[in-house]
């Protein structure tokens, strides 16, 4: 059964780095896209990004000047930064995995809460 | 990326059956069969519903039901059940290797 792990600062403050890990076990990163997404609190879903396993990576236009999303395949891991973060980026942040034709978000990490405060 | 438009809320009562509307644009609802259904109960993870507009991964109860027209997917639950009750988001590919979501649904089961 695959597994995602979310970890990482559950404070970070305004204008800083936001930095989170997810780990993937329970299978192979091999062939499949790996994604950060987020929900500020009471709002909606939001997709970050992708990488795919071989490190090629897509984001979301509205956040792409500010993410960069890594992959350790020797770690089982994959990463995010957000930089330059605001109030606005307090969220719970999901990682997930996606098939090569983007089937969907099959398996989700718990999430994790990060607070953007001074 | 505009994010998808879906109803605020819906609610039916245990028993009945509710359908969930999903509109996007001809650059992604309407030009791929790549739109995903998502559940989320509070404080949990979403969890996978539908894929490819139709499709049950495996565990999940016939009673839902996706479908698509054009620029709009429908989620339908049958035999509304009160555990059904918790956010619902529809997500579609957008090209380019990025996908969109839906704003979200709060169903309410009566």
């Amino acid at each position: 059964q695959v597994q995602l792990q979310e970890s990482g600062p559950g404070l970070v403050k305004p204008s800083e780095t936001l930095s989170l890990t997810c780990t993937v076990s329970g299978g192979s990163m091999s062939s499949y896209y790996w994604s950060w997404i987020r929900q500020a609190p009471g709002k909606g879903l939001e997709w970050i990004g992708y990488i795919y396993y071989s490190g090629g990576t897509s984001y979301n236009a509205s956040l792409e000047s500010r993410v960069t999303i890594s992959v350790d395949t020797s770690k089982n891991q994959f990463s995010l930064k957000l930089s330059s973060v605001t109030a606005a980026d307090t969220a719970v942040y999901y990682c997930a995995r996606d098939t090569v034709n983007h089937r969907g978000f099959d398996y989700w990490g718990q999430g994790t809460l990060v607070t953007v405060f001074s | 990326q505009s994010a998808l438009t879906q109803p605020a809320s819906v609610s039916g009562s245990p028993g009945q059956s509710i359908t969930i509307s999903c509109t996007g644009a001809s650059s992604d609802v309407g030009n791929y069969n790549l739109v995903s259904w998502y559940q989320q109960h509070p404080g949990k993870a979403p969890k996978l519903m539908i894929y490819e507009v139709t499709k049950r991964p495996s565990g999940i109860s016939n009673r839902f039901s996706g479908s698509k027209s054009g620029n709009a997917a429908s989620l339908t639950i049958s035999g509304l059940q009160a555990e059904d009750e918790a956010d619902y988001y529809c997500c579609s590919y957008a090209g380019r290797t990025t996908v969109v979501f839906g704003g979200g649904t709060k169903l309410t089961v009566l």
